[in-house]
C-alpha cells in the first residue's frame, strides 16, 4: 500500500460547482498535512495547510480525520483558475520526510 | 515568493558528461530537498539536507551525489548522467530550527535532457 494515496481523477467540473477531494495516507503516526496545488509545467505551490479542528479559506475547506487516516479538500464555487493538480502531502513525526500523493487532476470547464 | 531559485532553468547534456544543478534560498530555512518529477511518478525524493554539511539520501537515490556548504545553497549533481535521468528537478525548501512542520517551498524547477 502506497504511503499517501489519491483519486487521480481527472475530475471535469462545470464552473460554479462544488467539487471535494479524498487523501487517505498510511503512517498514523502522520503530524502535518498539506494541500498544494501544481500547474501544468510548473512547481507545486502551497494551497493550504490542514489542522485538526478543519480550515477554509475563502472557497477552499480542508478537513482532517485521523481516525480514519484521511485529509479531504472542498473547493466551492469552482473558477477556470481552479483547474490544476492537486497534490496532498503528509509528513510523520520528527525526522521524516515529506511524502507526496500522485495527485488528483481537476478540470474546471466553462 | 519564496526566495527559491534553481539554475539552469533548462539543460541539454550528453550521456555521460557531469552535471550540476544549484539551488539557492535566501529565507535561512534548515531543510532542503531535490526532487524529481516524472509522468506516472509524481515526486520523488532524490536527496535531503538537515543542515549545512548534513545529507541524507532519499527514494531515488542513485546516480545522484548532493552537497550543502552554506545555509543558503544546496547541489545535485549527476556525475554521469543517463538517459533516465531526464527529468524535471525541483528544489525545496522549508523548516526552521524552531518551526519543523513548515511546508515546503519549491523552486521553479530545472528541465533537464539527457541524450
Amino acid at each position: 500500500r502506497k504511503e499517501v494515496e489519491q483519486d487521480p481523477g481527472p475530475f471535469n467540473v462545470p464552473e460554479g460547482a462544488t467539487v471535494a477531494f479524498n487523501c487517505t495516507y498510511s503512517n498514523s503516526a502522520s503530524q502535518s498535512f498539506f494541500w498544494y496545488r501544481q500547474d501544468c509545467r510548473k512547481e507545486p505551490k502551497l494551497l493550504m495547510s490542514v489542522y485538526s479542528s478543519g480550515n477554509e479559506d475563502g472557497r477552499f475547506t480542508a478537513q482532517l480525520n485521523r481516525a480514519s487516516q484521511y485529509i479531504s479538500l472542498l473547493i466551492r464555487d469552482s473558477k477556470l483558475s481552479d483547474s490544476a493538480t492537486y497534490l496532498c502531502v503528509v509528513r510523520g513525526s520528527y525526522g521524516q520526510n515529506f511524502v507526496f500523493g500522485p495527485g488528483t487532476r481537476l478540470s474546471v470547464l466553462p | 515568493d519564496a526566495g527559491i531559485t534553481q539554475s539552469p532553468r533548462h539543460k541539454v547534456t550528453e550521456t555521460g558528461t557531469p552535471v550540476t544543478l544549484r539551488c539557492h534560498q535566501t529565507e535561512n530555512h534548515r531543510y532542503m530537498y531535490w526532487y524529481r518529477q516524472d509522468p506516472g511518478h509524481g515526486l520523488r525524493l532524490i536527496h535531503y539536507s538537515y543542515g549545512v554539511k548534513d545529507t541524507d539520501k532519499g527514494e531515488v537515490s542513485d546516480g545522484y551525489s548532493v552537497s550543502r556548504s552554506k545555509t543558503e545553497d544546496f547541489l545535485l549533481t549527476l556525475e554521469s548522467a543517463t538517459s533516465s535521468q531526464t527529468s524535471v528537478y525541483f528544489c525545496a525548501a522549508g523548516g526552521t530550527a524552531d518551526s519543523y512542520n513548515s511546508p515546503l517551498h519549491f523552486g521553479n524547477g530545472t528541465r533537464l535532457t539527457v541524450t
